[in-house]
């Protein structure tokens, strides 16, 4: 069975801070994928990346930036220089090898406020 | 604008009463999904569907049901069997029928709370 464990329930920085959102997986598929959403407080979720199994090379977007380890099945997101605006909930989610939105798994989900 | 409409914001439901939540997406997208989100739990699939005319059960389905007869609608109901209805629900829908996470669109969603 697939888990995604999002250990901070709430985190709160002043701006400026970097913050780091913690997320820990289980899977017993080789191949599978992982993906991290912002829900802010109007509702929808957010879709911000994407990562395979296959490729750990981390990746930096502007602000953000992940970090995925497969050998301690960890898919970290941080956030740098963080801003009022990136006040929301982020989940983190876990899919199988099919990569289809019918099996994603969702963690828990992070709720940070930044505040200035 | 291309878009996913959920309405209402918010519904109340008295006890023993269904209730639909609407869904309308006009992003001509073949999937779409229902997801039950709780105060500080993750998403859980409810149903979905790939195509019109035709649905599956998610992780939840149990008190639920839905309907697809036109490809930009998917509404669903809340039944009288589902006794913890409060939640916030949220629909979804992606390109093609082999949708991936990354192309989910996602609404604003309905809050529902019982009377």
């Amino acid at each position: 069975a697939q888990k995604v464990t999002q250990a901070q329930t709430e985190i709160s920085v002043v701006e400026k801070e970097d913050v780091t959102l913690d997320c820990v997986y289980e899977t017993r598929d080789t191949t599978y994928y992982l993906f991290w959403y912002k829900q802010p407080p109007s509702g929808e979720l957010v879709f911000l990346i994407r990562r395979n199994s296959f490729d750990e090379q981390n990746e930096i977007s502007g602000r953000y930036s992940w970090n995925f380890q497969k050998s301690t099945s960890s898919f970290n997101f941080t956030i740098t220089a963080s801003q009022v605006v990136d006040s929301a909930v982020y989940f983190c989610a876990l899919s199988d090898s099919g990569g289809g939105a019918d099996g994603l798994t969702f963690g828990k989900g992070t709720h940070l406020i930044i505040q200035p | 604008d291309g878009g996913i409409t959920q309405s209402p914001k918010y519904l109340f439901r008295k006890e023993g009463q269904n209730v639909t939540l609407s869904c309308e997406q006009n992003l001509n997208h073949d999937a779409m999904y229902w997801y039950r989100q709780d105060p500080g739990q993750g998403l859980r699939l409810i149903y979905y569907s790939q195509i019109v005319n035709d649905f599956q059960k998610g992780d939840i389905a149990e008190g639920y049901s839905v309907s697809r007869e036109k490809k930009e609608s998917f509404p669903l109901t809340v039944t009288s069997a589902q006794k913890n209805p409060t939640a916030f629900y949220l629909c979804a829908s992606s390109r093609g029928t082999a949708p991936r996470g990354e192309n989910l669109f996602f609404g604003s969603g309905t809050q529902l709370s019982v009377l």
